[in-house]
């Protein structure tokens, strides 16, 4: 079955810092990749859709210049949180695919900004 | 904009007892539905997964149903066990959205041994 990649599974960064998650489809290459993110106690919520070879698209009240995606290939996309907050904390999850077809999830990255 | 809602929102029962999660969709133009479970401080495990032209999938002890045109699903766990500890989330997939999922608030479901 189709395998998604998502590294690291946790990380601890310090305030001010950037962090890179990475998501990578195994074995299928994925024309489209999501971004979810889960605060505590919460449902996971869209950040942006990414496809491959183009700009990434927002949900409303994502800043795309504090969270970078990169879709650079069929079987890589990366989330960057630039000068990451406190407030930024939060279990970050990818969902790789072919549009209209399935899509598997990621096994999600804790992030803990200091 | 699509709104998905999970009743209830926790939920505790005894080993052995038989359960129903409840999943409410606002839009019925759906392409599919999904359940998933979520351990703490994990990913996501595909329960099952229910198309639009379909009205239930079972795997084991799990059955699902859809009910499209009402707006509901319901999860049916049968002579649960503690290892079904876990959040269990409902996602519905649009066709007309870029095929993203909406995620219900999810049902938090102990089981006591």
């Amino acid at each position: 079955g189709a395998v998604v990649s998502q590294h690291p599974s946790r990380v601890i960064c310090k305030s001010g810092t950037s962090v890179k998650i990475e998501c990578r489809s195994l074995d299928f290459q994925a024309t489209t990749m999501f971004w979810y993110r889960q605060f505590p106690k919460q449902s996971l919520m869209l950040m942006a859709t990414s496809n491959e070879g183009s700009k990434a698209t927002y949900e409303q009240g994502v800043e795309k210049d504090k969270f970078l995606i990169n879709h650079a290939s069929l079987t890589l996309s990366t989330l960057t949180v630039t000068s990451a907050h406190p407030e930024d904390s939060s279990f970050y999850i990818c969902s790789a695919g072919v549009r209209n077809y399935g899509y598997t999830f990621g096994s999600g990255t804790r992030l803990t900004v200091v | 904009k699509q709104e998905v809602t999970q009743i209830p929102a926790a939920l505790s029962v005894p080993e052995g007892e038989n359960l129903v999660l409840n999943c409410s969709f606002t839009d019925s133009a759906i392409y599919n539905l999904q359940w998933f479970r979520q351990d703490p401080g994990k990913g996501l495990t595909s329960l099952l997964l229910i198309q639009s032209s379909q009205r239930e999938q079972t795997s084991g002890r799990l059955n699902a149903s859809l009910d499209k045109s009402s707006g509901r699903s319901t999860l049916y766990i049968a002579a649960s066990q503690p290892g079904d500890s876990a959040t269990y989330l409902c996602a519905v997939r649009e066709r007309n959205t870029g095929n993203q999922f909406y995620f219900g608030t999810g049902t938090s479901l102990t089981v006591i041994p």
